[in-house]
Order: structure tokens, then C-alpha cells, then sequence
């Protein structure tokens, strides 16, 4: 079982639309960090959020910590072709083992076609 | 700012030959983290260093893997006797955490290491 599920799992839209993405866990986490992976290479971070409630904006995308620190969703407005790409988010748990070792879910592939 | 590096980029092996791994850390990053990523899924937490001490291996680390980080600055891992589940993407990340802060770290990814196991 998954820590941090991730839905939906595949997204396909048109340029132009607007989507939502959710990572939600049964765990609280300390933070949450939302990253994007292109074929073949490494997760590039996006953000960090740390504070329950929290909501950050990065041009047209939005992201928002759940009050209880144990959700989040990412909210992309107008979306691009150029957004395309596989969407992962990853937590570090409060009280882990390993302070700071990342959870992440199993990512949503989004697709933008022109 | 040179990023997380990793090499090889791709490495192509037969089953039961061995295989290092290179990450060089972004500079004065005290945490290095490994992961492992299979398609289709997100990154799997392997091991970590802070500074030259393994703090942490994954039950995921079988024996037939080890890593190692000499000087706290840049990490090896190596599998022995590779195996075909082996195959995936090698992950490493690094992040630096103030000593003495509870405050959890932002970790940088490199660009990965495929490993393909015949």
C-alpha cells in the first residue's frame, strides 16, 4: 500500500484547460513537496509546503496543504503543452524513522495536447 | 549552482555482474539520500547519509547492495550479482539541514541512473 495515493492516476487535456491533481494520505506529514519528472530524468522540485493551510502560487500552478497536514492538491490553470509531464508528490512523515526521508506517491501523468 | 550529478546515465549489465553508481551532492549539502524508481511508479526511499554516516538502509537494500559516502562528500552505490529485478532508475538526492534544527529539508534530485539488467 501506498503512503501517499495520488489521483488521478493519468490526465489528458486540451491546451487552454484547467485541472486539479490530489495527494492524500492517512499520515501527517511535516511537509509535502511536489515535484516534476520528465522521461528519463530526475524529479525537479516544484515546491515545499510546510504549514497546514498553507497555499503557495508558481505562475499559473497552485498548491494547497491541507489544514491537517495529511492532504494536498495541485491546481493548474490554463494548462500548456509544456506542462506535460509526470507530477509526483512526496512527504516526509512527522515522527519518521528517518527525519526527512521522502514518501512519494506514484504520480499522475499529464498530458496537454495543443 | 552545478545541481545533483550521477553517472553513468545509462548502464546496460548481465545478470551476476556487479555495477557502481556515482552521485556528486550539490556542494556543502550535508544529506544524501539513494532511490530507487521502477516504471510506473514513484521513487522508492533506499538509504541515506548524513555527512560520511549511513543513517538509515530500507529493507529494500538487500545484501547484494551497498553504499558508501567516504568523505561526506560524494556517495558510490554498488549491486552485486545483478539480478533482472534489479532493473529501474537509481535515484540521488541531496539537501542540506542546519545541525540542530528539527526542520525538514528540501531535497534536489539528480538526473538519475537507468540500470538495465540482461
Amino acid at each position: 500500500t501506498q503512503l501517499l495515493e495520488q489521483s488521478p492516476q493519468f490526465l489528458s487535456i486540451q491546451e487552454g484547460e484547467n485541472l486539479t491533481v490530489y495527494c492524500n494520505s492517512s499520515s501527517v506529514f511535516s511537509s509535502l513537496q511536489w515535484y516534476r519528472q520528465e522521461p528519463g530524468e530526475g524529479p525537479v522540485l516544484l515546491v515545499t509546503v510546510v504549514t497546514g493551510g498553507e497555499v503557495k502560487k508558481l505562475k499559473r500552478l497552485t498548491f494547497q496543504f491541507g489544514d491537517a497536514r495529511k492532504d494536498s492538491s495541485l491546481h493548474i490553470t490554463a494548462a500548456q503543452p509544456g506542462d506535460t509531464g509526470l507530477y509526483l508528490c512526496a512527504g516526509a512523515v512527522v515522527g519518521g524513522s528517518t527525519l526527512g526521508r521522502l514518501y512519494f506517491g506514484r504520480g499522475t501523468q499529464l498530458t496537454v495536447w495543443p | 549552482d552545478t545541481g545533483v550529478s550521477q553517472n553513468p546515465r545509462h548502464k546496460i549489465t548481465k545478470r551476476g555482474q556487479n555495477v557502481t553508481f556515482r552521485c556528486d551532492p550539490i556542494s556543502e549539502h550535508n544529506r544524501l539520500y539513494w532511490y530507487r524508481q521502477t516504471l510506473g511508479q514513484g521513487p522508492e526511499f533506499l538509504t541515506y547519509f548524513q555527512n560520511e554516516a549511513q543513517l538509515e538502509k530500507s529493507r529494500l537494500l538487500s545484501d547484494r547492495f551497498s553504499a558508501e559516502r567516504p568523505k561526506g562528500s560524494f556517495s558510490t552505490l554498488e549491486i552485486q550479482r545483478t539480478e533482472q529485478g534489479d532493473s529501474a532508475m537509481y535515484l540521488c538526492a541531496s539537501s542540506l539541514r542546519p545541525t540542530g534544527t528539527a526542520s525538514t529539508d528540501t531535497q534536489y534530485f539528480g538526473p538519475g541512473t537507468r540500470l538495465t539488467v540482461l
